[in-house]
């Protein structure tokens, strides 16, 4: 199994729309977990930390599953603006250690 | 703050040549990063340093080799360049502030070797 999985899409969904990503993890001492953005030929940025209790930052809401070993993130009234890959991320350490990062799950919102 | 700066943004190479990637960031950050991209690979750790005057190696360290020069600067060696390290290169850093973490990248070196 891979240390953190993802579907790598495409989604595409016309603006306004709800979309939603999935993203499972391999180990359940896992400590701290993020949402990074990738516009095409770009780097990553950060676009949200997951906690524990869940977290929503305007139109995104990250939600977190330790028992299931699972994030999500929720777009809601998706825009243009929204097309990019999305990455899900672990940090599988507790301290300043590297994080592990999916492949991606690449939007694309049409109008 | 210019943040995570890379240099050169493109650089062609013929087999067998080297080059080295440089790297600064002005946060005042202890850990830095070296990544590479390849399509349906998603980001893979090449070496990394916790700290200045530490490195270790990632997930694809072999054909690299890393400096960290000083707290700033955190360089990434290709020796003899193969068709394999082909790929977008990514340098990062990253510090916990409190409850606080995130990694801030580069805008990315697009490596070609021929």
């Amino acid at each position: 199994r891979k240390e953190v999985e993802q579907d790598p899409g495409p989604f595409n969904v016309p603006e306004g729309a709800t979309v939603a990503f999935n993203c499972t993890y391999s180990n359940s001492a896992s400590q701290s977990f993020f949402w990074y953005r990738q516009d095409c030929r770009k780097e990553p940025k950060l676009l949200m930390s997951v906690y524990s209790s869940g977290n929503e930052d305007g139109r995104f809401t990250a939600q977190l599953n330790r028992a299931s070993q699972y994030i999500s993130l929720l777009i809601r009234d998706s825009k243009l603006s929204d097309s990019a890959t999305y990455l899900c991320v672990v940090n599988m350490r507790s301290g300043n250690t590297p994080l592990v990062f999916g492949k991606g799950t690449r939007l694309s919102v049409i109008a | 703050n210019a943040g995570v700066t890379q240099t050169p943004k493109f650089q062609v190479l013929k087999t067998g040549q080297s080059m080295t990637l440089q790297c600064a960031q002005d946060m005042n950050h202890n850990s830095m990063y070296w990544y590479r991209q390849d399509p349906g690979m998603g980001l893979r750790l090449i070496y990394y340093s916790a700290s200045e005057g530490t490195t270790d190696k990632g997930e694809v360290p072999n054909g690299y080799n890393v400096s960290r020069l000083n707290k700033r600067e955190f360089s990434l060696r290709l020796e003899s360049a193969a068709p394999s390290q082909t790929s977008v290169y990514f340098c990062a850093s990253s510090e916990i502030q409190g409850t606080s973490y995130e990694q801030y990248f580069g805008p990315g070196t697009r490596l070609t070797v021929t």
